[in-house]
């Protein structure tokens, strides 16, 4: 069955410090996605992506965040300057449609922890 | 607005006994339903989802789930709970004015003890 995958599984930087957390969508899917969940808080959805270009983002989806499609696979977040506050695991999903009833895939996650 | 709540943190239930793990949302518009499941060290899994017509709802593993309209709840449901059941349960709805996005409680922990 495909899967999404997430590398790395965890993350240690230091505050300041650029991030980048690859994903593998599944193949033929079209919509990506990142969520992020501090520990012992809600899944929160950060920034929607079809076609090359954001199409949705959150609030806490600021301007030192940026995801990228480098190229037919890989779909990336990186954040420029880290604080303590984004220590959270990460999760990037996709799905192959905009259909309401269709849900999405989620990759394993990234533990970010920022020092 | 669109928000879920999960009003337990836990629930524990034996082996074999029924469980059940609660969901209430609000939403504005058609309600677009989820149940996702994360074992250790993995992605969230999905589990089922509301259609519009079905009150009881089937989906992986044995699991159920009853869409009350009148309540606003979408409870997960399974009449014989197994030992490796044991996982963090997440409910979710889907933005129906903004189908990116989806919506997520603060996730359930169910124990199921042998």
């Amino acid at each position: 069955e495909p899967e999404v995958t997430q590398t790395p599984s965890h993350q240690v930087t230091q505050m300041g410090q650029e991030v980048i957390l690859r994903c593998v969508p599944i193949s033929n899917h079209l919509y990506f996605y990142w969520y992020r969940q501090i520990l012992g808080q809600k899944v929160e959805f950060l920034v929607s992506f079809y076609n090359n270009e954001i199409s949705e983002k959150s609030e806490i989806f600021d301007d030192q965040f940026s995801v990228e499609r480098p190229d037919g696979s890989n779909f990336t977040l990186k954040i420029r300057s880290t604080k303590l506050e984004d220590s959270a695991m990460y999760f990037c999903a996709s799905s192959d449609s905009l259909n309401p009833y269709n849900e999405q895939f989620f990759g394993p996650g990234t533990r970010l922890t920022v020092l | 607005a669109q928000s879920v709540a999960q009003p337990e943190d836990q629930v524990n239930v034996a082996e074999g006994n029924p469980l059940t793990v609660k969901c209430t949302y609000s939403v504005s518009g058609n309600p677009y339903l989820f149940w996702y499941v994360q074992y250790p060290n993995r992605g969230l899994q999905f589990l089922l989802k509301y259609i519009t017509g079905d009150n009881l709802v089937k989906g992986s593993y044995g699991f159920e789930a009853e869409f009350n309209k009148s309540q606003t709840s979408f409870h997960l449901k399974k009449p014989s709970a197994l030992v490796s059941d044991s996982a963090l349960y997440f409910c979710a709805v889907r933005d129906g004015n903004n189908f990116n996005k989806f919506y997520f409680g603060s996730g359930t922990k169910l124990n199921v003890k042998p």
